[in-house]
């Protein structure tokens, strides 16, 4: 399954809100859907699984919803060190997948 | 706290081998199938190789299937990538990352590792 994320590069100003879109090639399962922040040298970050549940942690600016193929992460009000690159991932089957990314940039 | 850290060699040349380490704490590894994902330099996220819990389940992408096998050891509570016939292609950070069930695929990976950086190089 391929996901394909849109736009390749989002510039905000802080306080903004930001929608991120990630589209795959045939349906899937809500259940295997997943959100993470990726920042240089660091970890990834799950922010979100099953499509829409929130991580252990993780503030309710952060939101996931979609179904099919077509899914969005939204970001209500971006917070300074929400500047990163977010990747959405199909876990459903294997081989896992992610798309190419969304990076996040401060206007 | 749950933790992973990777560990290995970092240079290696074309056609050359490596083997990665990840050593996991904070958690009962026994129970927990688990990952191993990289990043080329300026691309995205790659899933590599996945383990079930017990070890006897494994699974790759299509571009390292017969190359690289991955392996874990329940005692030391450790999982490892040997990477062999390595090229320029598998220049990347490697990241180990601990699945939330028990199985590589129908459960998000939910703790990583900061990664450990390879390069294939002459």
């Amino acid at each position: 399954i391929v996901l394909t994320q849109s736009p390749g590069t989002l510039s905000l100003s802080p306080g903004e809100g930001a929608t991120l879109s990630c589209r795959a090639s045939q349906s899937v399962s809500s259940s295997y859907l997943a959100w993470y922040q990726h920042k240089p040298g660091q970890a990834p970050r799950l922010l979100v699984y099953g499509a829409s549940s929130r991580a252990t942690g993780i503030p309710d600016r952060f939101s996931g919803s979609g179904s099919g193929t077509d899914f969005t992460l939204t970001i209500s009000r971006l917070a300074p060190e929400d500047f990163a690159v977010y990747y959405c991932h199909h876990y459903g089957s294997s081989p896992l997948t992610f798309g190419g990314g969304t990076k996040v940039e401060i206007k | 706290e749950v933790q992973l850290l990777e560990s290995g060699g970092n240079l290696v040349q074309p056609g050359g081998s490596l083997r990665l380490s990840c050593a996991a704490s904070g958690f009962t590894f026994r129970n927990y199938a688990m990952n191993w994902v990289r990043q080329a330099p300026g691309k995205g996220l790659e899933w590599v190789s996945g383990i079930s819990p017990s070890g006897s389940d494994t699974s790759y992408a299509d571009s390292v299937k017969g190359r690289f096998t991955i392996s874990r050891d329940n005692t030391e509570n450790t999982v490892n990538l040997q990477m062999n016939s390595l090229g320029a292609e598998d220049t990347a950070v490697y990241f180990c990352a601990k699945a939330s069930g028990l199985y590589f695929y129908y459960y998000y990976m939910d703790v990583w590792g900061k990664g450990h950086k390879v390069t294939v190089s002459s």
